[in-house]
This record gives structure tokens, C-alpha cells and sequence, in this order.
């Protein structure tokens, strides 16, 4: 029982540089959600999407992008990554109609 | 702004000793939830609090919901090194599955 795996767990990049980081559920949650994670912000949502090919905004969008051709994976693109963005991002899911959510271990980001 | 404000922002207690930790807001919730967060790992369900009103307990912790269902708290008892870590509160709004986080209280029992 995978559950919700996130890549890498650990990555660093420089200003400028394009990163996507992963996230793969086995579960087949329809719904699934990037947070961010900063010191005296808790959990701030970036973007969700109820189901493949439907995505949303969240909260802090900004300089991300993200796309969901298969329901089980949701990657979340940092286009032009910024020293802003260096940060913690837990991706989630959880299904339809419920609002209980299964969190991934987390990708540490850092931009240099 | 925080939608949801969580207090305190730290608490650092004996083993043994007793905390309650308090998640309000000025919003109504169709539900809230409590969420358990260790180093180097993502957020761990705990409970869901529904019905204004409702006590839910979980051993040792116990959670309560507003009876306006604007706000909810955390007790813990007896509290063990076991409990270290950060508490998140967080409120579902009426449409959509989507979650308001509050900021956390990081908790640090010493043995």
C-alpha cells in the first residue's frame, strides 16, 4: 500500500531554473492539492484539481503551474523558480465529497 | 491574516503536565480537523469535528467543536514525549474540498 508518494524528497536550484516536483497517489482520490509550508504560515494551498484534466488556484498560485492527464499523478511545475519558492510542499489528496486528507512526506526545496 | 488562529504558537511542557490548544476563527465551518505533523514528514490526520457542540475524544486528547462552529480546541492529558511535534487545525468552508490551515502549534513535551 503505496499510498502518496512524493520526488525528490529533497532538491536544490538555482534562481531561474525550471523544477517540477511529483506527486504519485495509488489510491484513485479524485481530488488532489499542492500546499506550501513556510515558518509562521502553516499550509498554504498553490493548486487542486477534482479530477484528471480539472485544476483550480489555490491560494498562492503565483509562478507555478500544474497539469493532471492521470488521475494518480499531479506534478507541480516552478517555471522560473525564485529564492521566494524555497520552501517545504506537501501534496495531498482526498476523495470526493470528504474533506479528510492524506498528506505526502514533502519535497524540501531550496533556490540559490 | 490567518482565517484560522491557532494558540499558542509554541508550548514547551513537562511530561505529565496538561495543554489545551485553541484554533478560532470569525468563519463558520461545515467541519474541522486536527492534524498531527512530525519533522521530515507531512501532516497526519487526527479527527474530524462536524456537529457544533460534538467532543471527540482519542485516548488522551480530546477535541471539541464550537457550538457556533467557528471555533475548536485540543486538550491533551497527561501529556508524553510521544506528543512532540506541530498541531494543525483546519476548516473546511461550505463548497468544494478544499482546507484553510491555521498556522500551527509546535509542542514539545520533555521527559
Amino acid at each position: 500500500d503505496a499510498g502518496i508518494t512524493q520526488s525528490p524528497r529533497y532538491k536544490i536550484t538555482e534562481t531561474g531554473r525550471q523544477v517540477t516536483l511529483m506527486c504519485h497517489q495509488t489510491w484513485s482520490h479524485s481530488y488532489m492539492f499542492w500546499y506550501r509550508q513556510d515558518l509562521g504560515h502553516g499550509l498554504r494551498l498553490i493548486y487542486y484539481s477534482a479530477a484528471a484534466d480539472i485544476t483550480d488556484k489555490g491560494e498562492v498560485p503565483d509562478g507555478y503551474v500544474v497539469s493532471r492527464s492521470k488521475t494518480e499523478n499531479f506534478p507541480l511545475t516552478l517555471e522560473s523558480a525564485t529564492r521566494s519558492q524555497t520552501s517545504v510542499y506537501f501534496c495531498a489528496s482526498s476523495v470526493q465529497g470528504s474533506y479528510e486528507q492524506y498528506f505526502g512526506p514533502g519535497t524540501r526545496l531550496t533556490v540559490t | 491574516t490567518q482565517l484560522l488562529e491557532q494558540s499558542p504558537q509554541f508550548l514547551s511542557i513537562q511530561e505529565g503536565e496538561n495543554l489545551t490548544v485553541y484554533c478560532n476563527s470569525s468563519s463558520v465551518f461545515s467541519s474541522l480537523q486536527w492534524y498531527r505533523q512530525e519533522p521530515g514528514e507531512g501532516p497526519v490526520l487526527l479527527v474530524t469535528v462536524v456537529t457544533g457542540g460534538e467532543v471527540k475524544k482519542l485516548k488522551r486528547l480530546t477535541f471539541q467543536f464550537g457550538d457556533a462552529r467557528k471555533d475548536s480546541s485540543l486538550h491533551i492529558t497527561a501529556a508524553q514525549p510521544g506528543d512532540t511535534g506541530l498541531y494543525l487545525c483546519a476548516g473546511a468552508r461550505v463548497m468544494g474540498n478544499k482546507l484553510v490551515f491555521g498556522a500551527g502549534t509546535i509542542l514539545r513535551v520533555k521527559s
